[in-house]
């Protein structure tokens, strides 16, 4: 296989509040994750692509001191949004690449809510 | 024009049918083609991939590259409502960094009548 962790599954979380969401490879080493956000009824929407040891590369129009995101391991990356809004619930998936030209492996992805 | 494009459908077969999914992607460079398929609510999980031109078969999954017209297919066949999902397609390329750029089509929604 090649399985691809997210946790918390959903989460709940007041205005102005951060919430950290955890993606991990579980059986391979991903050099390579990416974190999309998916709003209802619409496509997959590529936030950044994030490199083991380097810094990620985000989407433009994506505010990379809003969503912070850090790849300390080769399983381990996580996406924090931080000072969250009700504009940011939605449904929060990662990726992970196991090998150069391989398909995407993504994990059950989160879905946050912000009241 | 959109760098990797379906039809939004729905595609509506009936079950037992074949059902014809397509793709065309705009970068003549690309090497590598996936098609994924999503459940409402879920995330994508990856069910073929194709890296040369013709056709790869798994199951009764049938994906179909033709690098020329820039074209990428998946034959989905004895069609079951199982399979009512959304299919996206996507095409790897190279950023000028090195690193791998993915690009999804916005996905067709198949619908399986029993």
């Amino acid at each position: 296989g090649a399985v691809v962790s997210q946790h918390p599954s959903w989460v709940i979380c007041k205005s102005g509040t951060s919430v950290k969401i955890e993606c991990r490879s579980l059986d391979f080493q991903a050099t390579t994750m990416f974190w999309y956000r998916q709003f209802p009824k619409q496509s997959l929407m590529l936030m950044a692509t994030s490199n083991e040891g380097s810094k990620a590369t985000y989407e433009q129009g994506v505010e990379k001191d809003k969503f912070l995101i850090n790849h300390a391991s080769l399983t381990l990356s996580t996406l924090t949004v931080t000072s969250a809004h009700p504009e940011d619930s939605s449904f929060y998936i990662c990726s992970a690449l196991r090998d150069r030209g391989e398909g995407q492996y993504f994990g059950p992805g989160t879905r946050l809510t912000v009241t | 024009q959109k760098e990797v494009e379906q039809n939004s459908g729905p595609l509506s077969v009936p079950e037992g049918a074949i059902a014809s999914l397509n793709c065309t992607y705009s970068d003549r460079v690309s090497q590598s083609f996936f098609w994924y398929r999503q459940y409402s609510g879920k995330s994508p999980e990856l069910i073929m991939s194709i890296y040369s031109n013709g056709d790869k078969e798994d199951g009764r999954f049938t994906a179909q590259l033709n690098k020329a017209s820039q074209y990428v297919s998946l034959l989905i066949r004895d069609s079951q409502p199982s399979d009512s999902a959304t299919y996206l397609c996507a095409v790897n390329g190279w950023n000028s960094g090195g690193y791998q750029k993915v690009t999804f089509g916005t996905g067709t929604k198949l619908q399986v009548i029993p």
